[in-house]
């Protein structure tokens, strides 16, 4: 149990361009999901808080209109990178976690590689 | 604020012997929860194991345990019979009422063997 698909895994495009990465819990409803990002051979850097319903929740420093995320539902949240740059290529991961609150463990995607030429 | 260290960036076992990852944490928080996750070559965190502040008795998954020592703020990781199969990033977090994760800066496992 417990299931967290991510997609895609990887993907490269050309700076200027939108991208979407979707985030779905397979298993069990995620009221709260979570976006990260991760630099190679750093921690995770908690970008938001995303509720279903609701408006997603950023971390200080993060662009709300370079990095829109939507989460309409119990089992899917997205993530879309608008008019990607350069520095904008990274790891980003993100995660589920049960209704129930904090005390349920967050539970992670495989994560997508985002490279822009 | 709270803060999570891990103050081991890279740690190496023999196959089949113990070793323990240490992480620390700061809070005025008495209702928290912890967590060791595990980050593989694949790059997908992995839950090993959690902890409930609230609760004295150390959590044991398998091969893996803590050491929870809640006055000194102290979450340490024991892996018994070291697999090649850890070697991973091993991440230190720290779950309170902001309802987010405080990550560590992670240790690096390697395993000999």
């Amino acid at each position: 149990g417990a299931v967290v698909s991510q997609h895609p895994s990887w993907v490269i495009c050309k700076s200027g361009t939108s991208v979407k990465i979707e985030c779905r819990s397979l298993d069990f409803q995620a009221t709260t999901m979570f976006w990260y990002r991760q630099f190679p051979k750093q921690s995770l850097m908690l970008m938001a808080t995303s509720n279903e319903g609701s408006k997603a929740t950023y971390e200080q420093g993060v662009e709300k209109d370079k990095f829109l995320i939507n989460h309409a539902s119990l089992t899917l949240s997205t993530l879309t990178v608008t008019s990607a740059h350069p520095e904008d290529s990274s790891f980003y991961i993100c995660s589920a976690r049960y209704h129930g609150g904090r005390n349920q463990p967050q539970h992670f995607g495989d994560g997508t590689r985002l490279s822009i030429l | 604020a709270q803060t999570v260290t891990q103050s081991q960036p890279e740690m190496s076992v023999q196959e089949a012997e113990t070793v323990t990852l240490s992480c620390t944490y700061d809070t005025s928080e008495s209702d928290y929860y912890l967590f060791w996750y595990k980050q593989p070559p694949s790059r997908q965190m992995i839950l090993v194991i959690r902890q409930e502040a609230y609760k004295q008795q150390n959590a044991t998954e398998n091969r893996f345990s803590v050491n929870f020592q809640k006055a000194a703020k102290s979450f340490s990781l024991k892996i018994s019979d070291s697999q090649l199969g850890d070697a991973a990033m091993y991440f230190c977090a720290f779950g309170g009422a902001t309802n987010k994760l405080i990550f560590g800066t992670g240790t690096l496992l390697a395993v000999q063997p």
